[in-house]
């Protein structure tokens, strides 16, 4: 069965500060990944996906993220944080039927000035 | 192009009453998925509707909650009589191919409270 974890629902950096969010999976089939965010009032937004092409992984917004086999795991970055990042965010993997996606609890992150 | 919109954004009802949501997806999506977000819980999938046929609903909670989408374009959800814990953030989504690999594209969500 799908799954993913997120590590930490609440993250705290300031503004420059690397902003590292953790999201494992756990998955029967070759999984694919997605990372969504929500803005304050708003819905969620595709930041990134993986879909097997490359294991390096860029976003929106100057995000990444690095799927890792071996870790069964493909945590989201970004080298330096800005005030318009404050948001949640969101892992999710597919069923294996592809018919939804299984998300995560959701990661707030808040950036400090 | 229009992105996917949900009315209304916010819904106040009393329990035992009747609510309906409404999803129009983006032009040419075929594929429209519902979705719930329990407070402090994560978002639950509900069901997935290709053109009008419902293909999974698995994750729909019981009876009281039905989803129709006629014509193959817009769809609504209804929930009929409202719980308390019926509250919560609902998000539909849509798509056009289906597969692992699909991008889904979310609305705004319409956040229910039932007191």
């Amino acid at each position: 069965a799908q799954s993913v974890t997120q590590l930490g629902s609440h993250v705290s950096v300031s503004e420059g500060a690397l902003v590292l969010l953790r999201c494992n999976y756990s998955s029967s089939v070759p999984p694919y990944l997605f990372w969504y965010v929500q803005y304050p009032n708003q819905g969620l937004q595709l930041l990134l996906k993986y879909t097997s092409a490359a294991t390096l992984v860029k976003g929106i917004n100057g995000f990444e993220a690095e799927f890792k086999k071996s870790e069964t795991s493909f945590h989201l970055t970004k080298p330096s944080a800005h005030m318009s990042d404050a948001a949640e965010y969101f892992c999710a993997v597919p069923n294996q039927a592809g018919t939804a996606l299984i998300f995560g609890k959701g990661t707030t992150l808040s950036v400090s000035s | 192009e229009a992105g996917v919109t949900q009315f209304p954004s916010h819904s106040v009802i009393e329990k035992g009453q009747t609510v309906t949501l409404r999803c129009d997806p983006i032009s040419g999506h075929d594929n429209l998925y519902w979705y719930r977000r329990v407070m402090g819980k994560e978002i639950k999938f509900l069901l997935h509707f290709v053109k009008e046929s419902k293909q999974d609903e698995s994750g729909m909670p019981n009876n009281r909650f039905l989803a129709e989408r006629t014509g193959g374009t817009y769809s609504t959800l209804k929930v009929q009589p409202a719980e308390l814990e019926d509250s919560g953030v609902y998000f539909c989504a849509s798509s056009r191919s289906q597969g692992r690999r699909t991008e889904a594209f979310f609305g705004q969500g319409t956040r229910l409270t039932v007191v």
